[in-house]
C-alpha cells in the first residue's frame, strides 16, 4: 500500500540548514509530482514546492533561494533542504503525492521542526 | 499571489445538522485549460490533511456523498450534510490554478 514518511531533526538552530527526509513505498516516484507543504502557526498551511515525476523542480517564491528539492528514485526518497531557518519556520512538515493537479491523495505523518538555539 | 479566504472562522453544528463553508479568492480560479483547480481538504485532530474534494465539485475516492463541492471563478462552497462525528476538524480550500499554490486559513467545524 502507499505509503510516505517525513524523518527530519527535530530541533535546528536559527541561521542552520534543515534537511528532511521523505520516504515513500507502494508507488514509483517517476510517476507522481511530489509535494512539500509545511504547517506553522504564523501562516497555517504554505506549499513549499514540488518535484516532478521527470525530476523538475517548482518553488514557492516566498523561500526564495532558500529551498531545494531533490529526489533518489533509487531510494524511494524525496528531499527537502532549506537554508537560513529563522524562528517562524518552526512547524510541521509534509511531503504529499499528487495525483492530479492540486490534489494530493497521500500524506506523510509530517515532522515537527523547532528552530530555536 | 492568490488569497484564498475561509468564512466562517468555526463552526458548531448539532450531529446530523447540515453546514456550509464559504471560500473566496482574490482572483479567478479558471485556468487557461479551462478547469478550476479548487480543493478541500479536512485536517483532523492530530491528523494530515486529507483530500476530499478536488477541481470544485469531485469527490475522492472514499469520500461519503455527505459532501459536495460547488462555486465558479472565485466564490466557492462545501456543504456537508447529515454531520456525523468523524467529520469534525479544520476544513481547508486551496488553489492550484496559480503559482504560488495557496490555502486558506482554515475553518474549525465543532460540535454544538
Amino acid at each position: 500500500q502507499v505509503q510516505l514518511k517525513e524523518t527530519g531533526p527535530g530541533l535546528v538552530q536559527p541561521t542552520q540548514t534543515l534537511s528532511i527526509t521523505c520516504t515513500v513505498s507502494g508507488f514509483s516516484l517517476t510517476s507522481y509530482y511530489m509535494q512539500w507543504v509545511r504547517q506553522t502557526p504564523g501562516k497555517g498551511l504554505e506549499w513549499m514546492g514540488f518535484i516532478r515525476s521527470g525530476g523538475s523542480t517548482e518553488y514557492n517564491s516566498e523561500f526564495k533561494s532558500r529551498l531545494s528539492i531533490s529526489r533518489d528514485t533509487s531510494k524511494n526518497q524525496v528531499f527537502l533542504k532549506m537554508n537560513s531557518l529563522k524562528t517562524e519556520d518552526t512547524g510541521v512538515y509534509y511531503c504529499a503525492r499528487e495525483v492530479q493537479r492540486f490534489s494530493f491523495d497521500y500524506w506523510g505523518q509530517g515532522v515537527m521542526v523547532t528552530v530555536s538555539s | 499571489d492568490v488569497v484564498m479566504t475561509q468564512t466562517p472562522v468555526s463552526l458548531s453544528v448539532s450531529l446530523g445538522g447540515q453546514v456550509s463553508i464559504s471560500c473566496r479568492s482574490s482572483q479567478s480560479l479558471v485556468h487557461n485549460n479551462g478547469n478550476t483547480y479548487l480543493s478541500w481538504y479536512l485536517q483532523k485532530p492530530g491528523q494530515s490533511p486529507q483530500l476530499l474534494i478536488y477541481k470544485v465539485s469531485n469527490r475522492f475516492s472514499g469520500i461519503s456523498d455527505r459532501f459536495s463541492g460547488s462555486g465558479s471563478g472565485t466564490d466557492f462552497t462545501l456543504k456537508i450534510s447529515r454531520v456525523e462525528p468523524d467529520d469534525l476538524g479544520v476544513y481547508y480550500c486551496g488553489q492550484g490554478t496559480q503559482y504560488p499554490r495557496t490555502f486558506g486559513g482554515g475553518t474549525k467545524l465543532e460540535l454544538k
